[in-house]
């Protein structure tokens, strides 16, 4: 299995630019998030799915949007881009719907960079 | 609102000392956590959990301790080796309360050789 992947690992932006930051995941978990990683700050948590077809907002959802078409994939799309919103960002999933009484797997992260 | 914080930013051991991470909590109602290691480029990868009902759970040189009662968290790396020199990140959560983790600020954890 190659666990949880994320692309591509660096990036930079204008703003106002769009984009959309992939993550996949080959171990048939229900349950996906986005985290993006600030400096002296935790991880924070933008939107999470439960499932195919349902997904739901972290604590700081503004300016990102995500879908779960599939079991496997889970899309982070940034509409139009702001210096805010450079960052590392970080996929996550794990097996079962009630995440955190089960392992989470982290991707390597994507750093973005709004210029 | 809630938090989940650490006491000690950068902690600096000897190899093969025993190393202790401290983490506050600030939300009563939090029932499980969870320690999460990141090295350098990567993502946090899980290290050890614990729920509530519990206070102290031990893995393979880790153990993680908790007080409900000042809402403290700790982590123990026993014999600290180079290869655990990394951030640590402690985690809250309340089980069906939405699968939201709230993340410390983490600790950089340095092994002197």
């Amino acid at each position: 299995n190659a666990g949880v992947t994320q692309t591509p690992k660096f990036q930079v932006l204008k703003t106002g630019q769009s984009m959309t930051l992939q993550c996949a995941q080959d171990m048939n978990h229900e349950y996906m998030s986005w985290y993006r990683q600030d400096p002296g700050m935790g991880l924070r948590l933008i939107h999470y799915s439960v499932g195919a077809g349902i997904t739901d907002q972290g604590e700081v959802p503004n300016g990102y949007n995500v879908s779960r078409s599939t079991t496997e994939d889970f899309p982070l799309r940034l509409l139009s881009a702001a210096p805010s919103q450079t960052s590392v960002y970080f996929c996550a999933s794990s097996k079962r719907r009630t995440a955190f009484t089960d392992t989470q797997y982290f991707g390597p992260g994507t750093r973005l960079t709004v210029l | 609102g809630e938090s989940v914080g650490l006491h000690l930013p950068t902690l600096s051991v000897q190899e093969g000392d025993n190393s202790i991470i401290n983490c506050a909590y600030s939300n009563s109602a939090s029932d499980y956590f969870i320690w999460y290691k990141q090295e350098s480029g990567k993502g946090p990868q899980f290290i050890i959990d614990i729920r509530s009902n519990m206070d102290k759970r031990q893995g393979q040189r880790v153990t993680v301790l908790l007080n409900k009662t000042v809402k403290h968290l700790s982590l123990q790396i026993a014999a600290t080796q180079p290869g655990d020199s990394a951030v640590y990140f402690c985690a809250e959560t309340l089980t069906g309360g939405g699968n939201k983790l709230t993340f410390g600020t983490g600790t950089q954890l340095k092994v002197e050789l």
